[in-house]
């Protein structure tokens, strides 16, 4: 059964970088049926797509992100990570990281549990 | 950009109802449309993809119409477990974007 678990500082500082990585277990991060993407939810507010990446390097992102975003993937560790730099309390949110079926179903079928990150100084 | 209008943003019902959300787009992205439900404190739960396909495992309560640009999302006989909130999310060009949410709470 495919798995993936977020990890990363639970709190950043505005102005700082916020970095997550997710590590996925049960299956390949380097197969071509899929993209990996990360997706957060500020409290009280709704879902909101950030980044996608193919097991290549070719990514894919959000053009209403305020802050600056790089999404990268490490197919040696079967990981793939998440910065954003100069955040500001806008940012803190669950983030997710997820499966995307970029060959069938074109949705996140597979998600992590969520790591909440609070921007506070 | 493409614009995504999901409605109602909330909706007040009870267990046995039919209900139906709508998800606009503001202009044609094909069936590439999915459906996710997510309760406090979990992740999204995909339930529909391409517009119409049932996901594996989810109920056959839950079913998913429309193509181009107006989408809905049924349950036919609402239960319990389905108070939750609901989003739509589309598939363009490399994007993806996801509707505001709608969060269905018991009358």
């Amino acid at each position: 059964q495919l798995q993936l678990q977020e990890s990363g500082p639970g709190l950043v500082k505005p102005s700082e970088t916020l970095s997550l990585t997710c590590t996925v277990s049960g299956g390949s991060i380097s197969s071509s049926s899929f993209y990996w993407g990360w997706i957060r939810r500020p409290p009280g507010k709704g879902l909101e797509w950030i980044a996608n990446i193919y097991y290549s390097g070719s990514t894919s992102y959000n053009p209403s992100l305020k802050s600056p975003v790089t999404i990268s993937v490490d197919t040696s560790r079967n990981q793939f990570s998440l910065k954003l730099t100069s955040v500001t309390a806008a940012d803190t949110a669950v983030y997710y990281c997820a499966r995307f079926s970029r060959a069938y179903s074109y949705g996140f079928d597979y998600w992590g549990q969520g790591s909440l990150v609070t921007v506070s100084s | 950009d493409i614009q995504m209008t999901q409605s109602p943003s909330t909706l007040s019902a009870s267990v046995r109802d039919r209900i139906t959300i709508t998800c606009r787009a503001s202009q044609s992205i094909s069936n590439w449309l999915a459906w996710y439900q997510q309760k406090p404190g979990k992740a999204p739960k995909l339930l529909i993809y391409k517009a119409s396909s049932l996901e594996s495992g989810v109920p056959s309560r839950f079913s998913g119409s429309g193509s181009g640009t107006e989408f809905t999302l049924t349950i036919s006989s609402l239960q319990p477990d389905d108070f939750a909130t609901y989003y739509c999310q589309y598939y363009y060009n490399y994007l993806v974007a996801f509707g505001h949410g709608t969060k269905v709470e018991i009358k």
